[in-house]
Order: structure tokens, then sequence, then C-alpha cells
């Protein structure tokens, strides 16, 4: 997990705020992924990201929730509107190239999202 | 919709015992991984594999990629209780990066 700096840890926002989560890939990586967690279930893709370009966003909800990987600066995962149902953990993870064959992708320790 | 299925999904057993977690597909994936994960933290990669049939070590842990590439194994021998947490099999069908998991398997070891 080391590299993959994820930020908040813990994030408590009222139900109609906004939720801004913020990944920083490892030295080097240009790819970027997300992934949500909800209650007992299992880790589930949301968008994958390149610098600057979002290469697949199929994961994604089609309303509230958006992502950016600007040329500077991390990744924000950025959620308007919360409601309960988006209490979960979020993951990031970064690649040094796209593709897990032969490639490694490391996962920061996520930000744990609890709406009230 | 790709599926992943994990069995089990809770484990408990005693200290020195084997045990074989499986991940069960009907679609075919370029990789799949392994990883364990700790209450409050990420997914750490355990393994990667990659080719048909291949079989990966480490340590008291055997990975097996299943011939057609839609199944794998994850056998533990000897459990210790340093073992004990969440063992996730995640694939990858179009070498993306972007990972199908399957539910995770609980894994108890007595001491």
């Amino acid at each position: 997990n080391a590299g993959v700096m994820q930020n908040p840890r813990h994030l408590v926002r009222r139900r109609g705020q906004e939720a801004r989560l913020r990944c920083s890939p490892m030295k080097g990586h240009s790819h970027v992924y997300w992934y949500r967690q909800l209650p007992e279930e299992g880790l589930k893709f949301m968008v994958y990201l390149q610098k600057e370009n979002i290469i697949d966003e199929s994961g994604m909800p089609k309303e509230r929730f958006s992502a950016e990987f600007p040329k500077e600066g991390p990744s924000i995962l950025r959620i308007q509107q919360v409601v309960r149902g988006d209490s979960a953990a979020y993951f990031c993870a970064s690649s040094l190239q796209g593709g897990s064959s032969g490639n490694t992708i490391y996962f920061g320790e996520g930000s744990w999202l609890t709406v009230v | 919709t790709q599926l992943l299925e994990q069995s089990p999904q809770f484990l408990s057993i005693q200290e020195g015992e084997n045990l074989t977690v499986y991940c069960n597909s009907s679609s075919v994936f370029s990789s799949l991984q392994w990883y364990r994960q700790e209450p409050g933290e990420g997914p750490v990669l355990l393994v990667t594999v990659v080719t048909g049939g291949e079989v990966k070590k480490l340590k008291r842990l055997t990975f097996q990629f299943g011939d057609a590439r839609k199944d794998s194994s994850l056998h533990i021998t000897a459990a210790q209780p340093g073992d004990t947490g969440l063992y996730l099999c995640a694939g990858d069908s179009s070498n993306t990066g972007k990972l199908i998991f399957g539910q995770g398997t609980t894994l108890q070891v007595k001491p």
C-alpha cells in the first residue's frame, strides 16, 4: 500500500453536502482507478483515469459523482449532495501502465465516508 | 455482467490445518489477482497469475490459475493465526486494470 496516498482517511458529511476525496498515486504512475466498498459488499470498480482523461467511467453512478485527474495534482473523486447510501469506503489504486497483466496495481488505504 | 464467485465466504479453522479458497467465473480473465485486506485498510496484492495453468507459491500459500483462465484457487498449508484476514480474488478481463472482485473469504485461524 505504501505510495498511494488518500485523504482524508475519514470524512463525515451531512446529507446534501459535498464530499471530495483525494488520491495521490505512486510516484511515476499515470493510471488511477477508484473503487467503492459498500458495507457487507465487495469492491466495485467506479472509474479509470489517466492524466487529464477519463478512460472508463462505467461504474460511476450517473448523477452526483464525478472524477478528475488533472495534469498537476491529485485525482479527485467528488460526490455532490451526498445521501446516506453513499456511506462507504472509497479506494484509489494506481499503476505504472494500464492493465494488470505483468503490471502491478497498488491500492491506497481508503477514505471512509460517513453520511449522517 | 461478469461475476467472480468466491467460496467459502467464511472459514474458521485451527492452527496447523490446511485450507483452500476458490474463485470461479464463467468469464475468461487476462489475469487474476489475489489480495489480502485487513480491517480499516486497503487491499494488499499477494500475487498476479496470467497464464492458464500457472502455479505460484508464496511461502505457505499456493495460487493456481485454471487452464481456461476462468477460475483460480488459493491453498494455505499449515495455517497460522497470522493468516487471519479477508482474502479477495479479482479478475481483469480486458487488461485495462478494471478489476472485478469476488465477495471475499473471511479466514479465522484459531491458535
